[in-house]
């Protein structure tokens, strides 16, 4: 039961230019989504949030779009750097219940930022 | 302030064997979450514990079973280990189990031949 949802392996971006990274989800009851970078041999970093009752939040070169009539979130990257390229994970949680702080992966992007 | 360590970072062991991981969670975070992440998936929720309770639960069997101590550092045992379960296993802290504060641990790697 995939309730969070990226479809795109893989993601290859020249240096410079917009990385742009999707993710679907399911279940409408979530109250946040998250985007996490992991590199190889380290754990998963958080990067970036956006409370379900947003449509966007910036930080800096990321920004991160919501929308929920599309169950549909997209993590902008601009402009991309070399250092950007990593794993990037899709989450998602609820803000309360039995299920707080439980975290909903999909299966991640990998992204590549060539010089 | 020091983050989430885990340990061993790399084990090998043997089907129907039983494996202790170990994690010591973030200075100040009472609350500690696994996840074991196959090769190609996304990290799978194990359990949560909250003050030495175990407080959620993935779809992981019974033998998936976890402790969390007064120092909130936590262990996770695996019991009839199969070859199913060779996958890296995560360990997050976090403050009183809100999702966006997880600090994620490296990982120990279990292979299971």
């Amino acid at each position: 039961d995939q309730q969070v949802k990226q479809n795109s392996p893989s993601l290859s971006v020249q240096e410079g230019r917009i990385s742009i990274l999707n993710c679907d989800y399911t279940n409408s009851m979530f109250d946040y989504f998250l985007w996490y970078k992991k590199y190889p041999a380290e754990g998963p970093t958080f990067l970036i949030s956006i409370s379900s009752i947003k449509d966007k939040n910036e930080d800096g070169r990321f920004t991160v779009f919501l929308n929920k009539s599309a169950k549909h979130l997209s993590l902008h990257i601009v402009p991309s750097q070399p250092g950007d390229s990593a794993v990037y994970f899709c989450a998602a949680n609820f803000a309360r219940g039995s299920t707080l702080g439980r975290l909903y992966f999909g299966r991640g992007t990998q992204l590549t930022v060539w010089p | 302030e020091t983050g989430v360590t885990q340990s061993p970072t790399h084990l090998i062991k043997t089907r129907g064997q039983q494996v202790t991981l170990r994690c010591s969670s973030q200075s100040g975070h009472n609350t500690v979450s696994w996840y074991q992440q196959a090769l190609g998936q996304g990290p799978q929720f194990i359990f949560q514990y909250y003050r030495e309770e175990e407080n959620g639960r993935g779809n992981f069997p019974p033998r998936f079973s976890g402790l969390q101590f007064p120092n909130y550092s936590s262990e996770l045992n695996v019991n009839a280990l199969e070859l199913d379960d060779s996958a890296l296993y995560l360990c997050a802290s976090s403050l009183d189990g809100q999702g966006y504060g997880y600090t994620f641990g490296s990982g120990t790697r279990l292979t299971v031949v």
